[in-house]
């Protein structure tokens, strides 16, 4: 019974292409995140949302935007794709700010 | 910017065998110490935390140590087993919305 579902779980893509990575939780949490995972790097964050309102952007890129539609969702716009962008996005939840948090299974992005 | 430094980078056991990781963090004003553990190919999934009022917190096997002056945490894992082979990170908060991870420690435990 997943908590939070990241779509898809992987995910091809060209160079300059626009992809948008989805992420819905159902914990009822009133703060959400996003977090990129490669081998060249660890675990980076980049945003943090609180009752849809951006906190904290750790995201030196305009290409990368962030979406809520709705308390319980947090989807991640990335355009102009390029292969340094390949790595695994994670989505997160956390009841509210400075909480532990409860992650997604990731989406795998590879940029050709 | 918070700092956060985990040590060693990797860890290779016998099954049984007991482990330490240890962490040191920049940031006086974090007060909130969570870790994570994610199995290969997995998730993140919370394990253990301690607030900076605490000096030990102790869940099952696992230990966490905190020493405030110093701004380190250790984390005891004691009888190790096959399942607890993964990457463990520490993670202190810089503020209530922002996360920053160690580089993680990898621990496999050979059976």
């Amino acid at each position: 019974d997943p908590k939070i579902i990241q779509k898809p779980k992987y995910l091809v893509a060209v160079t300059g292409s626009e992809k948008i990575l989805i992420c819905e939780q159902y914990l009822g949490h009133n703060a959400m995140y996003w977090y990129r995972q490669s081998a060249k790097k660890p675990l980076e964050f980049m945003f943090s949302y609180s009752y849809q309102k951006l906190m904290d952007n750790q995201t030196a890129s305009s290409r990368f935007q962030p979406q809520s539609s709705k308390k319980n969702h947090l989807d991640l716009q990335i355009t102009a794709l390029k292969p340094d962008d390949s790595a695994t996005y994670f989505c997160a939840s956390s009841q509210e700010g400075g909480d532990e948090q409860y992650f997604g299974p990731g989406t795998r992005l590879t940029v050709l | 910017g918070e700092q956060v430094e985990q040590l060693p980078s990797s860890l290779i056991v016998q099954e049984g065998a007991s482990v330490l990781i240890n962490c040191s963090y920049t940031d006086s004003a974090s007060v909130y110490f969570p870790w994570y553990k994610q199995e290969p190919g997995k998730r993140l999934q919370f394990i253990i935390d301690i607030r900076s009022n605490m000096e030990r917190k102790q869940n099952q096997r696992l230990t966490l140590l905190f020493d405030k002056k110093t701004k380190h945490l250790s984390l005891h894992i004691t009888a190790t087993q096959p399942g607890d082979s993964a990457i463990y990170f520490c993670s202190p908060p810089s503020n209530a919305y922002k996360v920053i991870f160690g580089k993680g420690t990898h621990l496999h435990v050979l059976p």
